[in-house]
Parts: structure tokens; sequence; C-alpha cells
């Protein structure tokens, strides 16, 4: 398994606090992405990023900030959560991109906002 | 953007039977093409992929083909078993950046 550690993997929290995602990869892989994953919408992708301090957004990024200051850690912030936001997050792993090269996926961090 | 639908949205069949998982596709740039498998409480993991040159691909009971006229894409699972219970996405490759446009998902469920 590609080494990819995502944290925490269950976390609740409160309406309008701010709430911060972790992915850690041990690959060196330059590529790096946050998806959400809800039901009836398959993976969407919030933003990813293709190396240090640089990053993009995706199709689902409002509400949502991220920074990346080693190639190892890619952060996800919400900065005042909504129940809009409860979601399962994925973060995803390529050496060269997503195109032509393997996708690997961590196992998921499960966030409920209350 | 790319927009990509896929049908069904679940899916029973008998145990040896085959299973077939349909993608379509909007952007007729598109030239990577891969397909995930996800277990319960786990993450997508790469099953195969294709890309704009090759019409068909197989590894071992799977199979993937392409057909770039008509802009869709299927799945195909021979001879299924039990593990191959899973929800499988499609995915296309956006042209001209690094991101990969998901389908909804397929909810596999082989029957004994």
């Amino acid at each position: 398994d590609a080494g990819i550690t995502q944290s925490p993997r269950h976390k609740v929290t409160e309406t309008g606090t701010p709430v911060t995602l972790r992915c850690h990869q041990t690959e060196n892989h330059r590529y790096m992405y946050w998806y959400r994953q809800d039901p009836g919408h398959g993976l969407r992708l919030i933003h990813y990023s293709y190396g240090v301090k640089d990053t993009d957004k995706g199709e689902v990024s409002d509400g949502y900030s991220v920074s990346r200051s080693k190639t190892e850690d890619f952060l996800l912030t919400l900065e005042s959560a909504t129940s809009s936001q409860t979601s399962v997050y994925f973060c995803a792993i390529s050496a060269t991109g997503a195109t032509n090269t393997e996708a690997f996926f961590g196992q998921g961090t499960r966030l409920t906002v209350v | 953007g790319e927009n990509v639908e896929q049908h069904p949205s679940t899916l029973s069949v008998q145990e040896g039977d085959s299973a077939v998982i349909k993608c379509t596709y909007s952007d007729s740039a598109s030239n990577y093409f891969p397909w995930y498998k996800q277990e319960l409480g786990k993450g997508p993991q790469l099953i195969i992929d294709i890309r704009s040159n090759v019409g068909e691909k197989k590894d071992q009971r799977i199979a993937v083909t392409l057909n770039k006229t008509a802009k869709h894409f299927s799945l195909h699972i021979t001879e299924t078993q039990p593990e191959d219970s899973a929800v499988y996405f499609c995915a296309a490759r956006d042209f001209g950046n690094e991101k990969l446009t998901f389908g909804t998902g397929t909810r596999l469920t082989i029957i004994p």
C-alpha cells in the first residue's frame, strides 16, 4: 500500500468551528489531492497541489482552503464548518499527475458537522 | 469542464455471471480513463485503466472498452466472485490539467 496517512480518521465538530484535516505521504509524490465523497455525487475534487506552495481549486472549493508547506503534508481547512460539509474526505497522491499514472488514495476521514 | 455519467447506480448479479458498468464523458479531448474499486471503509483503488489510443484492455477477469466516437467506456467483469462486491467508479482526465473527474459510482453486489 502507498504510504498515505489521513488524520483524524473520524471527527465530529460543531457548526462554525474551524477544522483542519491532514494528509501525510511518505512516497515523495509531487501531486496531492483532496476529494469529498457524498452519496449520489461520487468523488468531487476540492483542491489539489502540484508542488510545495503550489495549489489550485477543484470543482467544490468554496468554504475550503489548503496549504502545502512540505512535500509530504497537505492540509485541508474548513474555516467555519457547516452542515453541508459533513462528508467523507479522501486524500490522494500521484507521481506525475492523476492523468497517466496511478492515483493512490488514503483511508478517508469521516467528518460530521452538527 | 469534463462531465462523467455512470450507470447503473446499483447492480446485482449471480456469482459466476458477468457484470457490465457503463460511463459516458463529455470532453472529446479526454484521453485517460481509469476505473477504481472501493471496498467498505477503504479508499478507492485503481483496478484498470485505458488510454484513448487503445480500444480495449484486459487484465484477467476484468476488461475495459473505449468508444471514442460515442464518448463512452465500459468495465466488464467476467466470472464474478463474492470479493468483486464493492463500489466501482469510472473517471476521465480533464484535458490540459491534472485533474480526474469521477462518475457517481456503481454499487455491485454478487449474489452467492
